[in-house]
């Protein structure tokens, strides 16, 4: 049974202040990884994505990967109130994305 | 297109009755995935495409869940006699090709509930 796993939250950042994300998978396989937002209501949109072990920043964002430890976290910078949403995280192996159930961050203004 | 659409956007339906939801990709686009997602819930991976052909139908919840996909285009889901646990967000997503690294990219969804 692949997993991937997140805290469900939610998480309440302050505005300006850093939001981190966490999310464990199971198939030690598994070769990429994706974030996607999904604001309430809406459908799920592509943020970051991560293939190899380290850090990789894109503006605000950056993930990071640990395949040794099957974790990928998400770091939001400078939150801002608009990034109030769900966030999931998604493993890809092969053709197949499994997602995690989400984590809710909300950002007070 | 410039994005996946998909209709109708919202669905009500009675019990017993047959829906069908309907799912056109990004021009291009050789895979296709069907995705439902239950209130509160994460994603649940349903069915995907390659072209025409549907190489793992395993997340289809019952004998009454079909899809299909013709001209490697649009594709179609079909939930005959319905009930109430039916009811949910249906998301289709496409891909440019199958491939580890390949993104992929949704619809805005189809909101069904089943009274």
């Amino acid at each position: 049974q692949k997993e991937v796993e997140q805290n469900s939250g939610p998480l309440s950042v302050p505005e300006g202040a850093i939001a981190s994300l966490n999310c464990t998978y199971s198939d030690r396989g598994s070769q990429s990884f994706f974030w996607y937002r999904q604001y309430s209501g809406k459908s799920p949109e592509l943020i970051m994505f991560i293939y190899s072990n380290g850090d990789k920043e894109d503006g605000r964002f950056t993930a990071q990967l640990n395949k040794a430890s099957q974790y990928v976290s998400l770091l939001i910078r400078d939150s801002q109130p608009s990034d109030s949403a769900t966030y999931l995280c998604a493993v890809r192996d092969d053709y197949k994305l499994s997602f995690g159930a989400g984590t809710t961050v909300t950002v007070r203004a | 297109g410039a994005g996946v659409s998909q209709s109708p956007s919202n669905k009500v339906t009675e019990k017993g009755k047959d829906v069908e939801l309907r799912c056109d990709p990004i021009s291009g686009h050789t895979a296709l995935y069907w995705y439902r997602q239950s209130l509160g819930q994460g994603l649940e991976f349903l069915i995907y495409f390659q072209g025409n052909s549907a190489p793992d139908k395993s997340g289809l919840p019952s004998d009454r869940f079909s899809a299909e996909r013709t001209g490697g285009s649009v594709s179609t889901l079909t939930i005959q006699r319905t009930q109430q646990e039916d009811s949910a967000v249906y998301l289709c997503a496409s891909s440019k090709r199958t491939g580890t690294n390949e993104k992929l990219f949704f619809g805005s969804g189809t909101q069904l509930s089943v009274l």
